[in-house]
C-alpha cells in the first residue's frame, strides 16, 4: 500500500522569501513522486516529477524538489516566492509494479503575503 | 494538443437524484481516472478506466459507476445522491505507465441539496 503525508496544512510566507512544503511517503516498492498545484476553481497541474536518476528535480515556475529515499521524503522548495504562487499544493506517489493509480496527500495551502 | 475537458462546470442536484458527469481525455491518452475532492481535502481516487474496462477502484460504493468509450472519453454516474456527495469531481487522463503524470480537467462542482 502507498500513502502520502503532507505535514503542513497551511504555510504562510512573505513575498520574496524562501519556502519549503514538506511531503513524506510510504510504499513497499519503488516509487514515482509528483507535485501538483491547484489554483482556485481549477484542476491540478503538474509542477514536477521524480521518476529516477538525479534526486534533485526542477519543475515549472522556479520550483524544485529533492527525493530522499532514506527519509522517504520529497519536499518542495522555492528560493523566492511570488504572490501568484498562492495556491494549494499536492504531493502524490505512484508505486511501481503495475500500479498506475497515484495516491494524493491532503494538500498544503501556500499563502504568500505582500 | 487538446487538454482534458469536463462538463458541466457546475451542477446542483437534490438528494436521491442521479447525475452524469462527462470527460474528454487529452489526445493520445488511453486511461481515464476520476477523483472526488471535498472542500479542503486532497483528491480521492474513485476509479480508473483503460480500454473501456474498470482498471481499479477506490473506496466508493457501487452507486458510483462509470464508462469509457472507444474514443477514450468517459462518464461518471452517481445514483441516489447524498449530501456528502457534494464535491469537486476531477477527471484526469494519462497514458498507461506507472510514471505517467495525470492531466486534469478543471472539474465539475456538484452541490447536493
Amino acid at each position: 500500500a502507498q500513502s502520502v503525508t503532507q505535514l503542513d496544512s497551511q504555510v504562510p510566507v512573505f513575498e520574496e522569501a524562501p519556502v519549503e512544503l514538506r511531503c513524506n511517503y510510504s510504499s513497499s516498492v519503488s516509487v514515482y513522486l509528483f507535485w501538483y498545484v491547484q489554483y482556485p476553481n481549477q484542476g491540478l497541474q503538474l509542477l514536477l516529477k521524480y521518476l529516477s536518476g538525479s534526486t534533485l528535480v526542477k519543475g515549472i515556475n522556479g520550483f524544485e524538489a529533492e527525493f530522499n529515499k532514506s527519509q522517504t521524503s520529497f519536499h518542495l522548495r522555492k528560493p523566492s516566492v511570488h504572490i501568484s504562487d498562492t495556491a494549494e499544493y499536492f504531493c502524490a506517489v505512484s508505486s511501481g509494479g503495475g500500479s498506475y493509480i497515484p495516491t494524493f496527500g491532503r494538500g498544503t495551502s501556500l499563502i504568500v503575503h505582500p | 494538443e487538446t487538454g482534458v475537458t469536463q462538463s458541466p462546470t457546475h451542477l446542483i442536484k437534490t438528494r436521491g437524484q442521479q447525475v452524469t458527469l462527462r470527460c474528454s481525455s487529452q489526445s493520445g491518452h488511453n486511461t481515464v481516472s476520476w477523483y472526488q475532492q471535498a472542500l479542503g481535502q486532497g483528491p480521492q481516487f474513485i476509479f480508473q478506466y483503460y480500454r473501456e474496462e474498470e482498471n481499479g477502484r477506490g473506496n466508493f460504493p457501487p452507486r458510483f459507476s462509470g464508462l469509457q468509450f472507444p474514443n477514450y472519453s468517459s462518464e461518471l454516474n452517481v445514483n441516489a445522491l447524498e449530501l456528502d456527495d457534494s464535491a469537486l469531481y476531477l477527471c484526469a487522463s494519462s497514458s498507461r505507465q506507472d510514471n505517467s503524470p495525470l492531466h486534469f480537467g478543471n472539474g465539475t462542482r456538484l452541490t447536493v441539496t
